[in-house]
């Protein structure tokens, strides 16, 4: 079975302080991708990343970090300089593939309440 | 390219009625998923469609869930007999299905039984 785990409820920060969001997997798959998407306060689900399990390059998009470390099954994010307009919750999620036996459905966190403050 | 949209995007019903969700996948992805999301968790699966065959279903979706994909195109997700724990945040998803596997999600249908 796969499980993600996001240990941080909520976290609070000050406008322009970086911020990282944790986030560990369980999987038996050895093909899986790992995803991070945000939820604003309209509802909708907006992708950030794809990371596949084969490919452990972290990777930078303006300011936006991802951690990927297969060691410790982690996948992080982190937010440099936060903004007001980062305020969301953030959702780790997981799939497999069809070679391991799924249908690429994705196992999401309970995901991380992030409030930036001016 | 036009996202996913569903509607309705709200709906409150009485416990006992019949409601019925409709999401529109962007065109040309032939993979499509309903995920069902309460109140401070994580979107849980309910069922995917490859075209118009429903390949998997989750426990969750019990016998008074049916979920339709005619043509390959829109999806229906209908619930009969409403109960108030059926109160949540209905979520349809869809992809390429050609290996590139991410899912792009619709604004959602929240629905309140009463």
């Amino acid at each position: 079975a796969q499980k993600v785990t996001q240990a941080q409820t909520e976290i609070s920060v000050v406008e322009k302080e970086d911020v990282t969001l944790d986030c560990v997997y369980e999987t038996r798959d050895t093909t899986y991708y790992l995803f991070w998407y945000k939820q604003p306060p309209s509802g909708e689900l907006v992708f950030l990343i794809r990371r596949n399990s084969f490919d452990e390059q972290n990777e930078i998009s303006g300011r936006y970090s991802w951690n990927f470390q297969k060691s410790t099954s982690s996948f992080n994010f982190t937010i440099t300089a936060s903004q007001v307009v980062d305020s969301a919750v953030y959702f780790c999620a997981l799939s497999g593939s069809f070679t391991g036996g799924s249908n690429y459905k994705l196992t999401f966190g309970k995901g991380t309440l992030l409030t930036v403050n001016p | 390219d036009t996202g996913v949209s569903q509607d309705p995007r709200h709906k409150i019903t009485k416990r006992g009625q019949n409601v019925t969700f409709r999401c529109d996948p962007i065109s040309e992805h032939n993979r499509l998923y309903w995920y069902r999301q309460t109140l401070g968790q994580g979107p849980e699966f309910l069922t995917y469609f490859q075209n118009e065959a429903q390949l998997e279903k989750s426990r969750l979706l019990s016998d008074r869930f049916s979920a339709e994909r005619p043509k390959g195109s829109f999806s229906t997700l209908e619930i009969q007999r409403t109960e108030q724990g059926d109160s949540a945040m209905y979520l349809c998803a869809s992809s390429l299905g050609t290996g590139k596997e991410t899912q792009y999600f619709g604004p959602g249908t929240r629905l309140l039984v009463l």
